[in-house]
């Protein structure tokens, strides 16, 4: 079993819609959640982290984690051709590694 | 520019060459880190440094991979002996906290 695993997509959503992401990981001790973005040829950027059960937003991202269901999404409000890229979700396996999903590629239609 | 930065940002080698990349973290980060891309798979976590100390290494990792990170500010990343298997986007990170990692462009590796 891999330890992250996300939808490899392709996830195409019109201009203005929202974007949904999903990843799930197997270790149940698992502490720290992390999604970055990576656009094509470039490197991962971080763009939102969540520790706690329940939403955290950043404009227009939300993350949502629920550890008893070993669960954790992206949300992108009002999705921009500029949000076209692929989103890893990473998991803290433990202080200083960070295990990262296959990644899930969005393509916003104009 | 304060990012972390790489060198060489391309590498073509024949099988059986030796390289080497460089890296140079953000100046306050104490965390280093080097993963391992290849295309259609998320980063593959290959060294961690704290410091100079180096406190884990991937089990995935042969002995032909070794890294350094002396003095605790730059590091390097040496494969002995390439393989085609090797061929990859190499990427390091640097850090202060756990988990939120700021990666440089990369090195990409080539093995013929």
């Amino acid at each position: 079993q891999k330890e992250v695993e996300q939808n490899s997509g392709p996830l195409s959503v019109p201009e203005g819609a929202i974007a949904s992401l999903n990843c799930t990981y197997s270790d149940r001790g698992s502490q720290s959640f992390f999604w970055y973005r990576q656009y094509s040829g470039k490197s991962p950027e971080l763009i939102m982290f969540i520790y706690s059960n329940g939403d955290k937003e950043d404009g227009r991202f939300t993350a949502q984690l629920n550890k008893a269901s070993q669960y954790v999404s992206l949300l992108i409000r009002d999705s921009q051709p500029s949000d076209s890229a692929t989103y890893l979700c990473a998991v803290n396996l433990n202080d200083y590694k960070l295990s990262f999903g296959a990644g899930t590629t969005v393509t916003v239609r104009a | 520019d304060t990012g972390v930065s790489q060198d060489p940002r391309h590498k073509i080698t024949k099988r059986g060459q030796n390289v080497t990349f460089r890296c140079d973290p953000i100046s306050e980060h104490n965390r280093l880190y080097w993963y391992r891309q290849t295309l259609g798979q998320g980063p593959e976590f290959l060294t961690y440094f704290q410091n100079e100390a180096q406190l884990e290494k991937s089990r995935l990792l042969s002995d032909r991979f070794s890294a350094e990170r002396p003095k605790g500010s730059f590091s390097t990343l040496e494969i002995q002996r390439t393989e085609q298997g090797d061929s990859a986007m190499y990427l390091c990170a640097s850090s202060l906290s756990p988990g939120e990692l700021f990666f440089g462009e990369g090195s990409r590796l080539t093995v013929l």
